[in-house]
């Protein structure tokens, strides 16, 4: 699976959109690009998935660039109940979902 | 409709004794994955079964950890002989199919051992 590189923290404000930004320059033609977040002491949270179109779903929309080198996912109106670790996870295989560091997401009121 | 139940949330061990955590998938879902967190690090997969039979174990330690997925009943992961490096949260996960499908997670189950 692609190695992902995502930054390790960013703060948004409540109400604000959150725009999430992941490399994967390494991704394969047949890998889907999954994301999934982890609140505090909880287990992770499927979001999105998409492998080449951008997708919206009711949590949130992710954009993928035309090389698919990378990908941003966005939370439309954050809450703070958004705060989280969000993970980027290039997926062949999806049951070895690799977890790296993610990003820790804060949203302050 | 009931999510990903684990039981225990919470389980305390002895260097030496046995851990059995169990997993219930959601409904209608045939695809278990166990996944270990140690502290301060991401989740890693451990083992994926479908009703009798393990699929993939190819992140399961080799010794001492062991894992089913019986007819009827829960899935099981057990680990025999507990050491302190055992503690961890370990979640499980559920999917209606393999494939492209999302897993959908229990709360977890945090082992310490003593």
């Amino acid at each position: 699976d692609a190695k992902t590189t995502q930054p390790p923290s960013m703060d948004c404000a409540e109400g604000r959109a959150a725009n999430l930004p992941c490399n994967h320059s390494t991704i394969s033609g047949n890998e889907y690009v999954y994301w999934y977040r982890q609140i505090h002491s909880q287990g992770p949270q499927y979001i999105i998935h998409g492998l080449k179109n951008n997708e919206t779903n009711e949590m949130a929309s992710l954009i993928i660039t035309e090389d698919r080198k990378s990908s941003t996912l966005i939370l439309p109106h954050a809450t703070l109940r958004d705060t989280a670790v969000y993970y980027c996870i290039p997926v062949t295989n999806d049951y070895k979902l690799s977890f790296g560091a993610g990003t820790t997401v804060t949203v302050r009121a | 409709n009931a999510g990903v139940m684990q039981n225990p949330r919470h389980l305390v061990r002895r260097r030496g004794q046995e851990a059995r955590l169990r997993c219930s998938p959601m409904k209608g879902h045939s695809h278990v994955y166990w996944y270990r967190q140690l502290p301060e690090e991401g989740l890693k997969f451990m083992v994926y079964l479908q009703k009798e039979n393990i699929i993939d174990e190819s992140g399961m330690p080799k010794e001492r950890f062991s894992a089913e997925f019986p007819k009827e009943g829960p899935s099981i992961l057990r680990i025999q002989q507990v050491v302190r490096g055992d503690s961890a949260a370990y979640f499980c996960a559920s999917s209606n199919r393999g494939g492209y499908n999302e897993q959908f997670f229990g709360p977890g189950t945090r082992l310490t051992v003593l």
